[in-house]
């Protein structure tokens, strides 16, 4: 199992410009979230789903945008990019064995990011 | 009030000696409690889940709950240099909600 991928690792973006991060699991987990951490910070939820077709704001939701097609794939899509927006993101999966909580999140190796 | 709060640190021990790491939370109806590492230029790792009050040991970390005091702690024992990390305590109340605390930085000094 390769767990949680992510591309790129590292981009550097002019302002105004969009990109996507990819994130990828082979567990077959139902819940995924994106992440961004900034420095000597915390993790800030940015966006999650349940499952496939079902996406749902998190805490800093605002400038991206996510879509969940398969059970697989997680992308996150940035537009019109701002330099409050540089930040490392993590992508993460979790399966859902507990009614009404949280369960372990598998974390991926993070894309950090730059917008200058 | 921070949801989750925990010492930024540096936390310094020396080689040996158990570690203490404190969080506390602000949500009474968290049900799940996380204790996760983060090495630097890492993503976190999970550590330690505890669900219940009470002590949950795995080899040389034990997680400890208080419900009543909103507490959360991570003890290591017999530090080694290579727990050096950023250790993030995460707390969630809903299937979807879970808040992380900013990290305390761990040193194990030889």
């Amino acid at each position: 199992n390769a767990g949680v991928t992510q591309t790129p690792k590292f981009r550097i973006l002019k302002i105004g410009q969009s990109m996507t991060l990819q994130c990828a699991q082979d567990m077959n987990h139902n819940y995924m979230y994106w992440y961004r951490q900034d420095p000597g910070m915390g993790l800030k939820l940015i966006y999650y789903s349940v499952g496939a077709g079902i996406t749902d704001k998190g805490e800093v939701p605002n400038g991206y945008n996510v879509s969940r097609s398969t059970t697989e794939d997680f992308p996150l899509r940035l537009e019109l990019a701002a330099p409050s927006q540089t930040s490392v993101y993590f992508c993460a999966s979790s399966d859902h064995i507990r009614t009404g909580t949280t369960d372990t999140q598998y974390f991926g190796p993070g894309t950090r990011l730059t917008v200058l | 009030q921070k949801e989750v709060e925990q010492n930024s640190g540096p936390l310094s021990v020396p080689e040996g000696a158990i570690a203490s790491l404190n969080c506390t939370y602000s949500d009474r109806g968290s049900q799940s409690f996380f204790w996760y590492r983060q090495y630097s230029g890492k993503s976190p790792e999970l550590i330690m889940s505890i669900y219940s009050n009470g002590d949950k040991e795995d080899g040389r970390f034990t997680a400890q709950l208080n419900k009543a005091s909103q507490y959360v702690s991570l003890l290591i024992r017999d530090s080694q240099p290579s727990d050096s990390a950023t250790y993030l305590c995460a707390v969630s109340s809903s299937a979807s909600k879970i808040i992380f605390g900013s990290g305390t930085r761990l040193s194990i000094r030889p």
